[in-house]
Formats: structure tokens, C-alpha cells, sequence
């Protein structure tokens, strides 16, 4: 059983750039919730997407933008990029059991 | 007043010692408690998960709530150097339904050899 892979692992943008963080759900898991980890401190809810819909989203603004495909793998976009965008972007995936998230290493985004 | 509190430390204790790690919240309707670890350079991985007051045993690992204080804890028996990482608690916001987790700071534990 394969876990929840995430690419790129580490990129660097310039701020007003756009960037698309990839995800690839655990094997019979068809929920992907998106979180942005910044230095010291929680992982913070981006939202979350279940059967390609969004299905609940934290406080961010809608430059924050995501998709889910047929076969539950995720993608999250951030326009117009800002200098506190640079965190670690973590991908979950889930079955049907309440709260259990498996976390993938991340995407570490660095905004110059 | 943030949702979740969490002191990040960071804290460091021998080999062998007990670990107590402690969060507080603020939302009585706040019903499923979660513990995550979290290595350097690694995404959270799940500890432990609880459901309303009461506690639950892990191996070396116990997760206690206490819904009337809005308090929850886990503590770590016989700690080794293997445990050194962040601790993270998070509380489901979604009731339950596997959807958005409110997590705490996080605590930087570190267990000397």
C-alpha cells in the first residue's frame, strides 16, 4: 500500500509568480484536505476536496484554488504569490474514519 | 483566544523519563482529540485519536481529556531518544466527519541519550 506522495518537495518562486503543489491520495482513499505549515508553528486547513468537490475550506483567500481528479489525486494552486505564502504545504488523504489524516513529507515553498 | 493553545517548548528530558505534553481549548462542543508527531523534515503522522472525556493506552503512550477543564494531554512513559520530535495535538472542527483539524503549535520534544 502506497502512501501520500507530494511533488515538488522543495521549489522557489518570486512573489507575484503562481505555483501548483501535485498530490497522490493513499490507495482507497478518496479525501484530500490541503494544509500550509509555516515555520514553528501547526499545520493551518486549506480545504478540502471529496469526489472532486470542495467540501470545506479554511480561512484563505480564494488565490488558494484546488482541484481533485477522478482518481482522488489533488492539486492546489496559489496565485499572485506573497512573501508569507513560504511555508510547508502538507496533503492528507482519508477513508471513512473521523480524523485520521495520513499526512505526505510536504512541498516546502519558498516565496523571494 | 486562539482555539487551540499549545506551549512549543521546547522541552528536553533524559532517556527514561515520563513526558507529559498539554493542550488547552476553548470550544466545550469540541468532541474527537487527536495527538500527531511530527519528525524534522516529515508530515505529521496520527498518535493517538480520542473520542469526548476519558482516557485511551498506547504502548508507552496514554491520551487523556478532560472536557470540563477544556484540557487534553498525552503522556509518554519510558522515553527514548526515538521519541524526539514535535508533538502536535489537533481537534476535529467537522464533528467528527474526517474534515478540518485545528491543530496546536506544537511541541518540540527532545530526549537526551
Amino acid at each position: 500500500e502506497t502512501g501520500v506522495t507530494q511533488s515538488p518537495t522543495h521549489l522557489i518562486k518570486t512573489r507575484g509568480q503562481q505555483v501548483t503543489l501535485r498530490c497522490s491520495s493513499q490507495s482507497g482513499h478518496n479525501t484530500v484536505s490541503w494544509y500550509q505549515q509555516a515555520l514553528g508553528q501547526g499545520p493551518q486547513f486549506i480545504f478540502q476536496y471529496y469526489r472532486e468537490e470542495e467540501n470545506g475550506r479554511g480561512n484563505f483567500p480564494p488565490r488558494f484554488s484546488g482541484l481533485q481528479f477522478p482518481n482522488y489525486s489533488s492539486e492546489l494552486n496559489v496565485n499572485a504569490l506573497e512573501l508569507d505564502d513560504s511555508a510547508l504545504y502538507l496533503c492528507a488523504s482519508s477513508s471513512k474514519r473521523a480524523g485520521e489524516l495520513f499526512f505526505g513529507e510536504g512541498s516546502r515553498l519558498t516565496v523571494l | 483566544q486562539k482555539e487551540v493553545e499549545q506551549d512549543p517548548g521546547p522541552l528536553s528530558v533524559p532517556e527514561g523519563a515520563i513526558v507529559s505534553l498539554n493542550c488547552t481549548y476553548s470550544n466545550s462542543a469540541f468532541q474527537y482529540f487527536m495527538w500527531y508527531r511530527q519528525y524534522s523534515r516529515k508530515g505529521p503522522e496520527l498518535l493517538m485519536y480520542t473520542y469526548s472525556s476519558g482516557n485511551k493506552e498506547d504502548g508507552r503512550f496514554t491520551a487523556q481529556v478532560d472536557k470540563s477543564s477544556k484540557y487534553i494531554s498525552l503522556f509518554i512513559r519510558d522515553s527514548q531518544p526515538s521519541d524526539s520530535a514535535t508533538y502536535l495535538c489537533a481537534i476535529d472542527d467537522y464533528g467528527g466527519s474526517q474534515g478540518n483539524l485545528i491543530f496546536g503549535k506544537g511541541t518540540k520534544l527532545s530526549v537526551k541519550p
